[in-house]
Formats: structure tokens, sequence, C-alpha cells
């Protein structure tokens, strides 16, 4: 049990299609964060949330939509995505953002046809 | 951006061996991370190190903190089915816009043959 789930641990959908994906965290931390773990390639992180505010953007294009509602939430909005966003996603928080170690959830593995 | 060097990319042993990986950077970081991932699953912490020099054990991990705060390694001792996987080390430091960043490298994959 990490405390940090995420849901649906698997998705299929086309390049037109529109899904979120959806993590929450039972921690009680402050900072959430998105990342993309593809083969072969280090983890990338895509957005970080502290306190509700998105303090970090690294570059994603804008097909991916963050979204957090409170501290204890984070949602991916997903829409018309490309075969090369397949991956698997993955949701961490740390108590602050700053020099705390970060915990992971399952991920999201997501398969673009 | 920055980049963490982790090797070996992967290794095979033979149940009861030790094992050791590590990784080194050209930058500086002020904490370094090891992650264990199973397959389906998210990165798991395993140690944290937080000083230069540090030594930490958890189990039969053992994880130090170089001292010039560019490498870390990870030792495995004694290792057990259970240990398959992938592991990541992860540096973490201030970034430009003064808050701190993980940089993860590109992991390790255990195998153990029986």
């Amino acid at each position: 049990e990490t405390g940090v789930t995420q849901t649906p641990r698997h998705l299929v959908m086309g390049m037109t299609n529109k899904k979120s994906l959806k993590c929450e965290q039972h921690l009680g931390h402050n900072a959430m964060y998105w990342y993309k773990q593809s083969a072969k390639k280090p983890l990338e992180l895509m957005f970080v949330y502290n306190f509700k505010e998105q303090t970090e953007n690294n570059s994603v294009p804008s097909r991916f939509s963050p979204e957090c509602p409170n501290s204890s939430h984070l949602f991916l909005h997903l829409h018309t995505l490309q075969p090369e966003d397949s991956a698997l996603y993955l949701c961490a928080s740390s108590q602050d953002f700053g020099g705390e170690t970060q915990y992971f959830g399952p991920g999201t593995r997501l398969l673009v046809l | 951006g920055q980049q963490l060097n982790q090797s070996p990319q992967s290794m095979f042993i033979q149940e009861g061996e030790d094992v050791s990986m590590n990784c080194t950077s050209s930058s500086i970081f002020n904490t370094w991370l090891w992650y264990k991932q199973d397959p389906g699953e998210g990165p798991v912490l395993l140690i944290a190190l937080y000083k230069a020099g540090e030594l930490t054990s958890n189990g039969r991990l053992t994880a130090q903190f170089g001292i010039t705060r560019k490498d870390s390694f990870l030792n495995i001792s004694a290792s057990i089915p259970s240990d398959v996987g992938i592991y990541f080390c992860a540096g973490q430091q201030i970034s430009n816009f003064g808050n701190e960043k993980l940089t993860f490298g590109t992991g390790t994959r255990l195998t153990i043959i029986p």
C-alpha cells in the first residue's frame, strides 16, 4: 500500500478520444506530480502542483491538460493523443515541493491506437 | 537537462550473489534516492541519502552518497528472487526556478537466474 492510487490501471484509446487519468493520495501531502515513463527512457517529469497551484510544466504538449482540484486529487485530461504518447503515466506526491522524497502510485498504462 | 548515467543497464545474476550498481553525474546533487520498480507498478522508494559521504542500509540494501555529491551506489547482498525488478537512482537539486527538481537515471534491470 503506497498511499497513492491511480485509476484506471490500463487504458486504450483512439487518437480522437478524450479520457482522464485520476490520482489520489492519502498521505496528507501538499505536492503532486505527473510523470511519463517510456521504454528505455528516464522518467520524464510533466507537471508539478504545490498546494493546488501548478509550479512546473516541462514543455508538455497541450493535448495533456492537468487539473488539481485539491491537495489530494490530481487529474490528467487527455485529448487527440498520438501513438507516441503510449507510455506508463505515473503520479507521485511529496510532503512539500522541495527536499522531500516522492511516493509513487502504480501508474496507468496507456496505449494510443 | 541534467542527466544521470546509471550502470549497468542490466544484470543477470544467480540467487545468493551480491549486486552493485551506481549512478554518476557531471552535476552536484543535494539528495540521492534509490527506487525499485516491479513490473506493472510504480517505483517504490528504497533508500534516501541526504549528506555527502552518507552510508545508509535498509536490510540487505546499502547505498552511499558520493563524497563529491556527483555519484551514488547501491549494493544488494545475498540476492533473492523478489529482488528482481528495475532499480532507479534519482538525484535532487535546486532548479533554475529555485525549486527542488528530481532527475532519474535510466534504470538497472536485475534478473535472477534460479
